[in-house]
This record gives C-alpha cells, sequence and structure tokens, in this order.
C-alpha cells in the first residue's frame, strides 16, 4: 500500500503570515499517461472535507489562489500565502495511483 | 447543483449490519464513481472503496474485504454501503463523495456523513 506522511501535524499561524504543508508518498505518483495523482482536502470543524487541489497543483472551482500546490514524484507541498481565519481545519492529501487509496494522516491549522 | 444527501445516524450491536445511503440530487448518477470514506472519532480519514455505477464496478480496501458491499439504484439515483460483522472500532462517520467531471479520483461532492455508533 501507498504510505502518505504528511508534516507538520499541527500548525499555528498569525492571520496574514504564510503556511506550508508537506505530503511525502512511498512511492511515485505519476501515471504512465503524465498525470500524478496528489490530491488536497480541507475538513473545516464540523463539515465535510472539501476538495482544495487537484493532481499536485490544480485549483478547484472557487478555492482562493492563496493555495497553491507544487511537488513531483514523492514530494509534495500545499502552500497558503496568508492564511486567513476562515482557513482554520484539517488538511488531508490523498493518492490515487493505486488501490487502496490512501490520505495523510493529516495537518491541523490553527490562528495563533 | 448536484447535493448527496445521506441517511441518518444509526446506532448498531456488535456483529450486526448497517446500511448506508447516499442519495444524489441533480445532474447524471450513473457516470460518476462514488466513493466512502470514513472517519474514527478525531481521527483521519480512511478510503475504504468505491462503486461505479454504469459499470457496477466495485474496489474494496482490502481490511474491509469480505465485509463490505456497495451498491447503486440508477433508479433512484441512491448509493449503498452495508457492513456486516460490525465491531466497536467500525464506529465512525462514513461519508459519500463523488468524484468530479475535472479529473477522476478527485472528489469534489460530499454528502454530510452519516454516524455509525456501535455498542453493546
Amino acid at each position: 500500500d501507498v504510505v502518505m506522511t504528511q508534516t507538520p501535524l499541527s500548525l499555528s499561524v498569525t492571520p496574514g503570515q504564510p503556511a506550508s504543508i508537506s505530503c511525502k508518498s512511498s512511492q511515485s505518483l505519476v501515471h504512465y499517461e503524465g498525470r500524478t495523482s496528489l490530491y488536497w482536502y480541507l475538513q473545516k470543524p464540523g463539515q465535510s472535507p472539501q476538495l482544495l487541489i487537484y493532481e499536485v497543483s490544480k485549483r478547484f472551482s472557487g478555492v482562493p489562489d492563496r493555495f497553491s500546490g507544487s511537488g513531483s514524484g514523492t514530494d509534495f507541498t500545499l502552500k497558503i500565502s496568508r492564511v486567513e481565519a476562515e482557513d482554520v481545519g484539517v488538511y488531508y492529501c490523498m493518492q490515487s495511483i493505486q488501490l487502496p487509496y490512501s490520505f495523510g494522516q493529516g495537518t491541523k491549522l490553527e490562528m495563533k | 447543483q448536484v447535493q448527496l444527501v445521506q441517511s441518518g445516524a444509526e446506532v448498531k450491536k456488535p456483529g450486526s449490519s448497517v446500511r448506508v445511503s447516499c442519495k444524489a440530487s441533480g445532474g447524471t448518477f450513473s457516470t460518476y464513481t462514488i466513493t466512502w470514506v470514513r472517519q474514527a472519532p478525531g481521527q483521519g480519514l480512511e478510503w475504504m472503496g468505491r462503486i461505479i455505477p454504469i459499470f457496477d464496478t466495485t474496489n474494496y480496501a482490502p481490511k474491509f474485504q469480505g465485509r463490505i458491499t456497495f451498491t447503486a439504484d440508477d433508479s433512484t439515483r441512491t448509493a449503498y454501503l452495508d457492513l456486516s460483522r460490525l465491531r466497536s472500532d467500525d464506529t465512525a462517520v462514513y461519508y459519500c463523495a463523488r468524484e468530479s467531471y475535472l479529473s477522476p479520483d478527485a472528489f469534489d461532492i460530499w454528502g454530510q456523513g452519516t454516524m455509525v455508533t456501535v455498542s453493546s
């Protein structure tokens, strides 16, 4: 199975400051057809998860441009350029290169 | 605007079974993969498997194999998760999610979640 490892597991950020979350996979997430199967989700308190980023760096509709995804192969990063109060929650990366799909442990973002 | 509406909370005894439903409103149903994810209290997300209704194809995470069944009824636009031989560690919120037209395996529509409590 593909293991997804996120760091840090928690993050306390002052509003307006940047934040960065790392996600590493135990094997390459690059498909033979060229796309990379790495996704980012945010679960706000008391809510269902929501899609932020798909295929490493593509922002989903309505996601603010302060969110950006990058990386390749086995190393990926989610960055928030200026954290806002509404960004609080748990961030998960997920891989779909191989069944069973798997999520990272989650990174909890809090406001300072 | 497609929505996924799940059935209500359940309390079950160990060893029994539970069925969770996930009804789609709006849009097409059978051509999109429905994925099931669960979240134990205070824990992270766990991928359970998926069903592609139009092909009636299923994939299950190995840890659930033999205890889990996904089905879908196109006429009622409803997907179902059946989990049998329940144990206390099956206590969790169960989510259904639909893949996005933008990318396979990107889940852009989620149900509200169904709490399943397994307790004697």
